[in-house]
């Protein structure tokens, strides 16, 4: 089945420094890839999405590159805020039919921490 | 805010009890989905509708059910209730699950306690 993993966290930086999130996954088909972000108290929102191999999702400072070759959906920020404070989770999207209709499959989700 | 609410925002409740979870979807989205989220699952599919009809299933127990109404807000219902089901349930909502290019977005979730 579908599945997704996450780098085991949690990630704790210093504001401005480089953020990589690391997320591989097993899909049958051609997932849509995404990240969603938890906020404090908060629900998911959605960060960015890529639908096709190497499409490329930004959002917000954030970046990620849909890789089919290395089937992965790494997550990257330049330089991070305090702001940027939540938890991070990978997920991926297969399409209509059988069990995976339309449903998200997520990773376990990356603590991350930005120190000023 | 997403445009998908869920009611209530928390549930205390006692063991062997029964509760019912609502969520409105966005105005225009026909398709609804549930989510588990607790600490040694993490993110867990339970169940979705479309337009009033049952799409998939996941790992939902069978002391869970859910329906989705004609005005198209959905409610999940919580039976015989153990410790274990204290959880964020998360509803999220779509216009359509066909086609992988249908963003989902979520509602802030029920926090459900068990004691």
């Amino acid at each position: 089945g579908d599945s997704v993993t996450q780098m085991e966290g949690p990630v704790t930086l210093s504001e401005e420094a480089f953020l990589t999130i690391n997320c591989t996954y097993t899909a049958t088909g051609y997932p849509s890839l995404f990240w969603y972000v938890q906020y404090p108290g908060e629900g998911l929102q959605l960060l960015l999405k890529a639908t096709k191999a190497d499409d490329k999702g930004s959002n917000k400072g954030f970046e990620a590159t849909y890789r089919k070759e290395t089937t992965s959906f790494h997550l990257e920020k330049g330089s991070v805020q305090v702001s940027d404070s939540a938890v991070y989770f990978c997920a991926l999207r297969t399409g209509a039919g059988g069990t995976s209709y339309g449903k998200l499959t997520f990773g376990q989700g990356t603590i991350l921490t930005v120190h000023p | 805010d997403s445009g998908v609410t869920q009611t209530p925002k928390h549930l205390i409740t006692a063991t062997g009890q029964r509760v019912t979870l609502r969520c409105s979807p966005r105005s225009g989205d026909l398709s609804v989905y549930w989510y588990q989220q607790s600490l040694d699952q993490g993110l867990q599919f339970l169940i979705q509708y479309y337009n009033g009809e049952e799409r998939a299933k996941g790992n939902i127990l069978e002391r869970f059910s859910a329906q989705q109404f004609p005005d198209l807000h959905s409610e999940l219902n919580l039976s015989s209730l153990e410790l274990g089901d204290s959880a964020l349930y998360f509803c999220a909502s779509s216009v359509a699950p066909t086609g992988s290019r249908t963003e989902a977005f979520f509602g802030q979730g029920t926090r459900l306690t068990v004691v």
